[in-house]
């Protein structure tokens, strides 16, 4: 069964570096997402992107992520300048469409540990 | 999105069935109400969606109120792997799932 998958599993990094987090969605989805969740708190969306564009972003989304697809293959997102708030699970999530009927499908996340 | 409301956690029994309740008082008419699960230190892995009639797959059961306020996520039996937060969430289209905090299911052996 097709399945997202990201890498690293876990990424440990300095205050103030930059950090590149992979995902490789499901191979016939449309649509791509980064979503983290802090240690103990709910699952939040960051950003959407389709069409080589971002189309959504929620306001944690700020100047210091950005996201790419430099491949056929590859979603990655980057965080510029990392703080220690940004410690956290990072997941990759894939979809076919926008419908209400269509589901996200997950990858098993990235742990950021920022020192 | 409309808002769901679930209890914190429920507790269950190895091998017995499990009731996870959702209320969605505000769901609009073109709403899918869909239900995710996240594992101990994984990401939320989709489990069933439905609109009105009830829906079964290979992992779970939904059972939706005719009225669609509330819904049922129905595990037939449930085994250690099924801990879990089990998140009920209203889908109206557009990009983004929001997370509430979901229903902590500890299974008893």
């Amino acid at each position: 069964e097709p399945e997202v998958t990201q890498t690293p599993s876990h990424q440990v990094t300095q205050m103030g570096q930059e950090v590149i987090l992979r995902c490789v969605p499901i191979s016939n989805h449309l649509y791509f997402y980064w979503y983290r969740q802090i240690l103990g708190q709910k699952v939040e969306f960051l950003v959407s992107f389709y069409n080589n564009e971002i189309s959504e972003k929620s306001e944690i989304f700020d100047d210091q992520f950005s996201v790419e697809r430099p491949d056929g293959s590859n979603f990655t997102l980057k965080i510029r300048s990392t703080k220690l708030e940004d410690s956290a699970m990072y997941f990759c999530a894939s979809g076919m469409g926008l419908a209400s009927s269509d589901t996200q499908y997950f990858g098993p996340g990235t742990r950021l540990t920022v020192l | 999105d409309a808002k769901t409301t679930q209890p914190n956690s429920m507790e269950s029994n190895e091998e017995e069935p499990v009731h996870l309740p959702c209320n969605h008082s505000t769901i609009s008419g073109t709403d899918y109400i869909h239900w995710y699960r996240q594992l101990p230190s994984q990401g939320p892995e989709y489990v069933i969606h439905g609109l009105t009639s009830n829906v079964n797959n290979r992992m779970a059961s939904l059972a939706i109120a005719e009225d669609r306020k509330s819904s049922t996520l129905i595990l037939h039996r449930a085994t250690l792997r099924d801990a879990a937060v089990y998140y009920c969430i209203l889908r109206d289209g557009g990009n983004k799932l929001v997370f509430g905090a979901g229903t902590i299911l500890r299974v008893k052996s």
